[in-house]
C-alpha cells in the first residue's frame, strides 16, 4: 500500500539550532515529491518539488533532499518564523497524491 | 494576482444534509485540485479537474463529488453528510494537470472550508 510517513511529529528548536525533517514513503514509481509549509488557519504553501533520487533544492534557510526512500527537509540556522507545519507529498504514477500528516516545528527565540 | 479563493470559510451542517464548497483559482490556472484534511488522516486528495473534465479521483465515497466550470471555478458537494465528514477541505489550482507541472512550481493552495457537521 502506499504510503508517506513523516518524523518526528513535533520538534522543537532554539533558534539557530539546524535539523532534519524526514519523510519517507512506499509509492513505486513516484513521480515527484513535494515539499509544503502549513501555517495555522491557511492552505498549504509551496516549497520544493523533487522528481529523482540524488536531487536537492533549496530556499534560503531550507534545503531538501531525495534518495530512493526517502527526502530530508533540511533547516539550517532556524528563526522563529520558519515556526509551522511541514508537510511532504508524493505523486504515484496513477497521478494521485499521498501526504504525509507533517511536523510540526517551533523555532524558540 | 489575488491567491486561490474557498467559500464559505467556515460552515456547520447537520447530519443528513448535504453541502457544496466553491473554489475560484488563480486567474489562468485551468487546473483544480480538492483535499480533506483532518488531524488524523492528514491531507487526502478527492478529485481533480481540468478544462471541466475530472482526470484523477481519491478513495472517497460517492457522497463526494464535484465540477468544473468554463472559467476554471470549481464545486465540491458532499450528500447526505456523516459526521466523519468535519474536516477543512482545501483546494488548490496550478496553470497545467497533475504530471505536467513544472519543479519549481507547485501548487497554490487556498485557505481552505472548514466544514463542521452537528
Amino acid at each position: 500500500e502506499d504510503q508517506v510517513t513523516q518524523s518526528p511529529e513535533a520538534l522543537r528548536l532554539q533558534e539557530g539550532e539546524s535539523s532534519s525533517l524526514n519523510c519517507s514513503y512506499t509509492v513505486s514509481g513516484l513521480r515527484g515529491l513535494f515539499w509544503y509549509r502549513q501555517d495555522p488557519g491557511k492552505g498549504p504553501e509551496f516549497l520544493f518539488t523533487l522528481y529523482s533520487a540524488g536531487e536537492e533544492k533549496e530556499k534560503e534557510r531550507l534545503k531538501a533532499t531525495l534518495t530512493k526512500k526517502e527526502s530530508f527537509l533540511h533547516i539550517t540556522a532556524p528563526k522563529p518564523e520558519d515556526s509551522a507545519t511541514y508537510l511532504c507529498a508524493v505523486q504515484a504514477p496513477g497521478n494521485q497524491f499521498y501526504f504525509g500528516t507533517g511536523t510540526s516545528l517551533t523555532v524558540i527565540p | 494576482k489575488a491567491g486561490v479563493t474557498q467559500t464559505p470559510r467556515y460552515l456547520i451542517k447537520t447530519r443528513g444534509q448535504q453541502v457544496t464548497l466553491s473554489c475560484s483559482p488563480i486567474s489562468g490556472h485551468r487546473s483544480v485540485s480538492w483535499y480533506q484534511q483532518t488531524p488524523g488522516q492528514g491531507l487526502q486528495f478527492l478529485f481533480e479537474y481540468f478544462s471541466e473534465t475530472q482526470r484523477n479521483k481519491g478513495n472517497f465515497p460517492g457522497r463526494f463529488s464535484g465540477r468544473q466550470f468554463s472559467n476554471s471555478r470549481s464545486e465540491m458537494n458532499v450528500s447526505t453528510l456523516e459526521l466523519g465528514d468535519s474536516a477543512l477541505y482545501l483546494c488548490a489550482s496550478s496553470l497545467a494537470p497533475t504530471g505536467r507541472v513544472p519543479s519549481n512550481y507547485g501548487y497554490t493552495f487556498g485557505s481552505g472550508t472548514r466544514l463542521t457537521v452537528v
